[in-house]
């Protein structure tokens, strides 16, 4: 039982590349999140998914799109990266009570 | 939607209780308040919750004001292992089923040797 697991662990992009965040949870929850958290800051929500085929905005939506490709995969795309989106990705899933995480991607783009 | 707030930085002595406080004055009736923590910037953890009573598991306890408008979190001996920034967050029902987790900038605790 890994919980949820992110690739890829680091990854350093230039301005205007695109990618793929990876996101995969073995717990059967329904319910999953991508967050991004900042230097010294909390964690704010990007994109969340209610259940498999669903996915709603979050705080911080801009310059992301996210596809629920199944119950247990849920991937996060920066189509054209930004600096301002240089911080660590997390993904978390759930299902009526407390979220687990993933341990993180973190992202720098130059 | 509720907001938390918790001291920047707290300091405790290896093998004391931590009392690590928020305040929440404005959650709703159905929310319940979460504690989480981060080590380093490993994903968060997740710690205890809790809706009115106290509760009680094998990492911590939570005691929650009868008016609900703050908690405390205790640690009720700490090692230099519970070193990390615990955030206080309260859980908000959405429409669609599922909930929002508001996360603010939390309490970095610092277990000293």
């Amino acid at each position: 039982n890994a919980g949820v697991t992110q690739t890829p662990k680091f990854q350093v992009l230039k301005t205007g590349q695109s990618m793929t965040l990876q996101c995969a949870q073995d717990m059967n929850h329904n319910s999953m999140y991508w967050y991004r958290q900042d230097p010294g800051m909390g964690l704010r929500l990007i994109y969340y998914s209610a259940s498999e085929g669903t996915t709603d905005k979050g705080e911080v939506p801009n310059g992301y799109n996210v596809s629920r490709l199944n119950k247990r995969e849920f991937s996060l795309r920066l189509e054209s990266a930004a600096p301002s989106q240089t911080s660590v990705y997390f993904c978390a899933s759930s299902e009526i009570g407390e979220q687990y995480f993933g341990p993180g991607t973190r992202l720098t783009v130059t | 939607d509720a907001k938390t707030t918790q001291p920047t930085s707290m300091d405790c002595a290896e093998g004391r209780a931590a009392n690590l406080p928020c305040n929440h004055s404005t959650i709703s009736g159905n929310e319940y308040v979460y504690w989480y923590r981060q080590i380093h910037s490993q994903g968060p953890q997740y710690i205890i919750h809790g809706l009115k009573n106290n509760e009680t598991n094998e990492m911590a306890s939570l005691i929650i004001t009868e008016d609900r408008k703050s908690s405390t979190l205790i640690l009720p001996h700490a090692t230099l292992r519970d070193t990390a920034v615990y955030y206080c967050i309260v859980r908000v029902a959405r429409q669609t089923g599922t909930y929002k987790y508001i996360f603010g900038t939390g309490t970095r605790l610092k277990v000293l040797a």
